[in-house]
Formats: structure tokens, C-alpha cells, sequence
């Protein structure tokens, strides 16, 4: 039962153009989306989130975009740049009984063509 | 100066073993988390510590056991290992169980059982 899933498990972008990777979920008790970098044998680290409550939020180069009548968010990234290149984690939070739980799609490795 | 630190970073034992990862995180934060990623990339929340207390505790066999010396330490013994409990354990925190907060992750313990 996967209630975020990225279909694309890649995606190659050319520097300086824009890198949209994308997300869907199932769950409308989700009341906050998030996205996530990975490098190799490092942590997840945050990127932007955005509250359900909105449909668009931007911090630089970074902007997500939710459409919650289609239960989907994407990630905007522009220009991309070489750094960019990693494993991008969509995660959606929920209440559980109360306290906040994450759950993560299976991410889309991101690959910046210089 | 690391955020979310977790011992060891690579752990290679046999199966039947017992064995313990250790997370500690210096950023004050109430909220612990032990995270699976198995080979399919899937990132699962485990377990959710708040002021030392247990919050969640998704369907994990009780082989695992989180242990929260104090709020700063959530440790992750694992008894009995078996073939399956190969994985990357990430530890993460974050300032409160509530909606949005990002959670910081630390750099992961790779499991690998034979």
C-alpha cells in the first residue's frame, strides 16, 4: 500500500535548464508534503515543504507546486546545476494518533548534464 | 559539530546475532526517529521517540527494540538478526511532533546480515 509514489525512478536534465520531478499520493489526511535530497552514503536532507493548505511555495531556485483535487505535487528546479545531481524523496506527513508521521516515496534520481 | 551522528556507519554480522546502532543528536530536538530503507529504496518509519517516550511504533518485529537513554539518544538493538533485516538504518530528529517540521537525518548504518 504505497501512499506516495514517484514513478520516475530517473531523470536527466542539461545544466541550466529546469528539472521538474514529480509525486503523487493517495492519502488526503496528508496536511503537509515535503521534499528531500539525498547524496550517496548520506542522510536525507530538507529541501522546501509546502502546507496542504496552499499551492505554491518558492525558496530560490526551489519551488513546489500541489494540486490536491489530483493529489499531486512537483518539485521545480531552476536553472539546475551540476550540485543538483541526487536522489530527490517526496514525503507527505499525517497525524498518527496525534504525533506527525512521514511517509516517503521511493525517490527519483536526479542527473545534471553539464 | 554533526547534527544527527550515528555508530557504527557499516555493520557486517551473522545471522542469529545481536547487535546495537547507536544515534545521538546535539540540536536540543524532543522528537527521535529510526527510519528502514531496504533494497528496494522504500524509507519506512520504525519508531518515534518524544522526550524519551515512545509515539509510534509502526508493525516492526519485536526482535527491535529502541531504547531513549535521554532525550538526545535513541539507540536501536537488534536481537536475532535474520537475513531480511539487511538495510540502511537512518536515525533522524526534529524540533516537535508536529506538522511540517522537517526531521534531520543522520548519515545512515548500513546493516548487511550473512
Amino acid at each position: 500500500d504505497q501512499q506516495v509514489k514517484q514513478n520516475s525512478p530517473s531523470l536527466s536534465v542539461q545544466e541550466g535548464r529546469i528539472s521538474i520531478l514529480n509525486c503523487d499520493y493517495t492519502n488526503s489526511m496528508f496536511d503537509y508534503f515535503l521534499w528531500y535530497k539525498k547524496y550517496p552514503a548520506e542522510g536525507p536532507t530538507f529541501l522546501i515543504s509546502i502546507s496542504s493548505i496552499k499551492d505554491k511555495n518558492e525558496d530560490g531556485r526551489f519551488t513546489v507546486f500541489l494540486n490536491k483535487s489530483a493529489k499531486h505535487l512537483s518539485l521545480h528546479i531552476v536553472p539546475s546545476q551540476p550540485g543538483d545531481s541526487a536522489v530527490y524523496f517526496c514525503a507527505a506527513s499525517a497525524r498518527d494518533f496525534g504525533n506527525e508521521k512521514l511517509t516517503f516515496g521511493t525517490g527519483t534520481r536526479l542527473t545534471i548534464i553539464p | 559539530d554533526t547534527a544527527v551522528s550515528q555508530t557504527p556507519k557499516y555493520l557486517v554480522t551473522q545471522m542469529g546475532n545481536d547487535k546495537s546502532i547507536k544515534c545521538e543528536q546535539n540540536l536540543g530536538h524532543d522528537t527521535m526517529y529510526w527510519y528502514k530503507q531496504d533494497s528496494k529504496k522504500f524509507l519506512k518509519i520504525m519508531f518515534s521517540y518524544n522526550n524519551k517516550e515512545l509515539i509510534i511504533n509502526e508493525t516492526v518485529p519485536n526482535r527491535f527494540s529502541p531504547k531513549s537513554p535521554d532525550k538526545a539518544h535513541l539507540n536501536l538493538h537488534i536481537n536475532s538478526l535474520e537475513l531480511g533485516d539487511s538495510a540502511v538504518y537512518f536515525c533522524a530528529s526534529s524540533p516537535t511532533s508536529g506538522s511540517g517540521h522537517e526531521q534531520f537525518f543522520g548519515p545512515g548504518t548500513r546493516l548487511t546480515v550473512l
